[in-house]
């Protein structure tokens, strides 16, 4: 079956700092990749998201790939800031069986 | 984005208890919800997809019997856990369908511990 692998956190860092966040992924077919982040008290938000091979999602500063060849999805930010302090999802929809499929979320705390 | 709540967003009961979860769409309607499960430190596991007017469809390994989905109006469905046990002590989290792209919107969850 489908199944997402994301680094184990918690991930802590400081300011300003250079983030990655590793995900790969193993799914039948051609999925839709996704990192959803939730901050404290909210639920899940969409936070970027690419449908196909070599595109690029990003939003807010974050980046991802979508690399076939690896079967990864990377998020990075270049410069991270206090407020990005929240858990990351990483997740693929199958259009196979039309299901959302999670890896097990990393929590990232940024120090001032 | 489409706004969907959850309540209660804590909740503690006895062994034996019931207890009924309600997910809302706020500003939009939802033919479709989902119901998930997440445990301490795992990914979120889709527990059954609710559809308006008609029953739930239940993911494999989840008791029906045990996890009461109604969606009886196109903003809200209710998750009952039946005579809850210690183990059923997770966090749940509901999604629906909004929007041309069929994107998720999640739920804050509700954390439910069973004594």
């Amino acid at each position: 079956g489908d199944s997402v692998t994301q680094m184990e956190g918690p991930v802590t860092l400081s300011e300003e700092a250079f983030l990655t966040i590793n995900c790969t992924y193993t799914a039948t077919g051609y999925p839709s990749l996704f990192w959803y982040v939730q901050y404290p008290g909210e639920g899940l938000q969409l936070l970027l998201k690419a449908t196909k091979a070599d595109d690029k999602g990003s939003n807010k500063g974050f980046e991802a790939t979508y690399r076939k060849e690896t079967t990864s999805f990377h998020l990075e930010k270049g410069s991270v800031q206090v407020s990005d302090s929240a858990v990351y999802f990483c997740a693929l929809f199958n259009f196979g069986n039309e299901k959302l499929t999670f890896g097990t979320g990393t929590r990232l705390t940024i120090i001032p | 984005g489409a706004v969907v709540s959850q309540h209660p967003s804590r909740v503690i009961c006895k062994s034996g208890t019931s207890v009924k979860i309600e997910c809302r769409s706020l500003d939009f309607q939802a033919t479709t919800m989902f119901w998930y499960r997440q445990f301490p430190k795992k990914s979120l596991m889709l527990m059954a997809t609710s559809n308006e007017g008609s029953k739930a469809t239940y993911e494999q390994g989840v008791e029906k019997d045990k996890f009461l989905i109604n969606h009886a109006s196109l903003t809200l469905s209710t998750l009952t856990v039946t005579s809850a046990h210690p183990e059923d002590s997770s966090f749940y989290i509901c999604s629906a369908i909004a929007g041309a792209n069929n994107e998720q919107f999640f739920g804050p969850g509700t954390r439910l511990t069973v004594l």
